[in-house]
């Protein structure tokens, strides 16, 4: 059973638009939830992270939305480059010790 | 500062045959793992430490042995190859193991088992 469902599974973006990738948890005892970001070939790579405590994160072109209440986040890539292109996986955290990875989402921006 | 390392980055194995995937990391991290990666399944957890001598099952284990006798090695065992084991495996280490600390991950080893 997935511990974290994640969409849309693959997104087509033209340069400079909005990417925005979805997640959903039903574990009410997850405190934590990063967003790891995956090249061809390499390992994942932590992007940003967010607690419950907050609604919003910001780290320069990438936010994460947390909604506590629905149980849902979202990663939102704003002007969206080429560079971007790559496999985003969000994860949730009950303790540290313990990662639930979504089943990701391949990304790929438009020139 | 290598960070994490992994070794074979290749490996191809007969259905039975047994192995070990390599997994070192030069940060004094207390904390280390194993993950599994299959298409369409995001990355499941196999095994974990939270420092040397310590170790406990995470959300796939079955097939799969680890021990941790030093803070720097976190090898991961197959015992008994199965075709089902064929995948994309990636250690990973952070400082120790708080929700808030990154983890690190090593390349990958990508293993086919015939």
């Amino acid at each position: 059973q997935q511990q974290v469902k994640q969409s849309p599974q693959s997104l087509i973006v033209q340069k400079g638009g909005i990417s925005i990738i979805n997640c959903a948890y039903e574990n009410t005892a997850f405190d934590y939830f990063p967003w790891y970001q995956q090249f061809p070939g390499k390992g994942p790579a932590l992007l940003i992270a967010i607690r419950p405590d907050v609604s919003e994160k910001k780290e320069g072109r990438f936010t994460i939305s947390f909604n506590k209440s629905a149980k849902q986040f979202s990663l939102h890539i704003m002007d969206s480059q080429p560079g971007d292109s790559a496999t985003y996986f969000c994860a949730a955290s009950e303790s540290g010790n313990q990662f639930y990875f979504g089943t990701g989402t391949s990304l790929t921006v438009i020139p | 500062n290598a960070g994490v390392t992994q070794t074979p980055k290749f490996q191809v194995l007969k259905t039975g045959q047994s192995m070990t995937l390599q997994c070192a990391q030069d940060m004094n991290h207390e904390y280390m793992s194993w993950y599994r990666q299959d298409p369409g399944m995001g990355l499941r957890l196999i095994h974990y430490s939270v420092g040397a001598g310590i170790t406990d099952q995470g959300e796939v284990p079955n097939g799969y042995n680890v021990s941790r006798s030093t803070t720097e090695d976190f090898p991961l065992r197959l015992l008994s190859a199965a075709p089902s084991q064929t995948s994309v495996y990636f250690c990973a280490s952070s400082a120790s193991g708080i929700p808030t600390d990154t983890q690190y991950f090593g390349p990958g080893t990508r293993l086919t088992v015939l």
